[in-house]
């Protein structure tokens, strides 16, 4: 069965900080796909990105990184120089492409704030 | 523009009245599935369909119901809403048979009284 861990239920940071929202996952599987997802307090789901299992590159848009590490079952993710607007939920999931149906497995997120 | 529809939005109705939320996709994909989202629990997905007529149970299915009728339409249904059933659904749909990526609907918060 497959699993995903925030470990980080709630981080609080300052402005400006750089901040890290980590990511465990579990499967047996060879073929997958991770996803990280925002949810900011207008409560929809914002998709952040997708990687498949077999591209480790780490991937920089703008403020937001993401590095997955096959050896260590992570993918991370960090926002540089935060702003008020990044304040949200934050949902790692994971997909298995099992052929019997395709299901989303989230970790329980974690919740962001950014004050001034 | 390509997206997923859910109706309602918000609803707040007492246990035991039948209820239906309707959700609905234009990109013609032929996967679709229902979460439900609670705190400290993430999204947990309650039923999924990879194409008309054909429905599956996910994670947490009892108490729930669900058809296919046309590929657009996925509509959720609670024949007798119980207070542990308040929680804030989501519906997404996802592109082939293994939907590797899957677009979520707005969500729908219901409350059960």
């Amino acid at each position: 069965a497959q699993k995903v861990t925030q470990a980080q239920t709630e981080i609080s940071v300052v402005e400006k900080e750089d901040v890290t929202l980590d990511c465990v996952y579990e499967t047996r599987d060879t073929t997958y796909y991770l996803f990280w997802y925002k949810q900011p307090p207008s409560g929809e789901l914002v998709f952040l990105i997708r990687r498949n299992s077999f591209d480790e590159q780490n991937e920089i848009s703008g403020r937001y990184s993401w590095n997955f590490q096959k050896s260590t079952s992570s993918f991370n993710f960090t926002i540089t120089a935060s702003q008020v607007v990044d304040s949200a939920v934050y949902f790692c999931a994971l997909s298995l492409s099992t052929g019997g149906g395709n299901k989303l497995t989230f970790g329980t997120g974690t919740q962001l704030k950014v004050e001034l | 523009e390509a997206q997923v529809t859910q109706n309602p939005r918000y609803l707040i109705t007492v246990t035991g009245k039948k209820l239906t939320v309707t959700c609905s996709q234009n990109m013609n994909h032929e996967y679709m599935s229902w979460y439900r989202q609670d705190p400290g629990l993430g999204l947990r997905q309650i039923y999924y369909s990879m194409n008309v007529e054909v429905t599956d149970k996910g994670d947490v299915p009892e108490g729930y119901k669900v058809s296919r009728k046309e590929k657009r339409n996925f509509p959720l249904i609670l024949e007798s809403p119980s207070p542990n059933q308040t929680s804030l659904y989501f519906c997404a749909s996802g592109e082939g048979a293994l939907a590797e990526e899957q677009f979520f609907g707005p969500g729908t918060r219901l409350t059960v009284l």
